[in-house]
């Protein structure tokens, strides 16, 4: 069965630097999103992508989040400046415009800000 | 936020039918049921929805409620590997086509 891949698994990083988390969604699918889960709570919706602009966003989506498609394969996001409370687990999921519109979840990367 | 009431655990035996249940009182006539689980910190993973009529996949079956307004989820042969929170979400509709939300979900323990 397809897959959603992030890398990296796990990526550790000063408070205040730039990180990019990196997604290759399912090849024939349109709709992308983000999610996060601060450990130990709910699983958070952060942004949905489509035809190349944010569809949605939530609160926790700041001008420090940002995403992006730069080739026809590849979804990211970008946190400008980490703050410590940005440690979480990020899902990226992805989903087509068929078979009952059910997203597909990445197995995530886990962000540990120090 | 979710539109949905789960209980937060629940203990299955091995080999048994695990039974979790769903309250969606507010679930509007075109919003589908959706249950996904989480394994551990794994991504979420489908599992079925449904609308109005019980469905039934390789994974599990999905019976709702002639009203609509509660639903539950039903493993009918649990397994240790089925230990996983499950997620009820009603999906709304958004700019971006289609939100799914996750609450608390339910915390499923398989015991053998």
């Amino acid at each position: 069965e397809p897959e959603v891949t992030q890398t990296p698994s796990h990526q550790v990083t000063q408070m205040g630097q730039e990180v990019i988390l990196r997604c290759v969604p399912i090849s024939n699918h349109l709709y992308f999103y983000w999610y996060r889960q601060i450990l130990g709570q709910k699983v958070e919706f952060l942004v949905s992508f489509y035809n190349n602009e944010i569809s949605e966003k939530s609160e926790i989506f700041d001008d420090q989040f940002s995403v992006e498609r730069p080739d026809g394969s590849n979804f990211t996001l970008k946190i400008r400046s980490t703050k410590l409370e940005d440690s979480a687990m990020y899902f990226c999921a992805s989903r087509g415009t068929g078979g009952g519109e059910k997203l597909f979840f990445g197995s995530g990367t886990q962000l540990s800000v120090l | 936020d979710a539109k949905t009431t789960q209980p937060p655990s629940m203990d299955c035996a091995e080999g048994r039918a695990a039974n979790l249940p769903c309250n969606h009182s507010t679930i509007s006539g075109n919003e589908y049921v959706y249950w996904y689980r989480q394994i551990h910190s794994q991504g979420p993973q489908y599992i079925i929805h449904g609308l109005k009529n019980n469905e039934t996949n390789e994974m599990a079956s999905l019976i709702i409620t002639e009203d609509r307004k509660s639903s539950t989820l039903i493993l009918p042969h649990a397994t240790l590997r089925d230990t996983a929170v499950y997620y009820c979400i009603v999906r709304v509709a958004s700019p971006g086509g289609f939100k799914t939300i996750f609450g608390a979900g339910t915390r499923l323990f398989v015991k053998a």
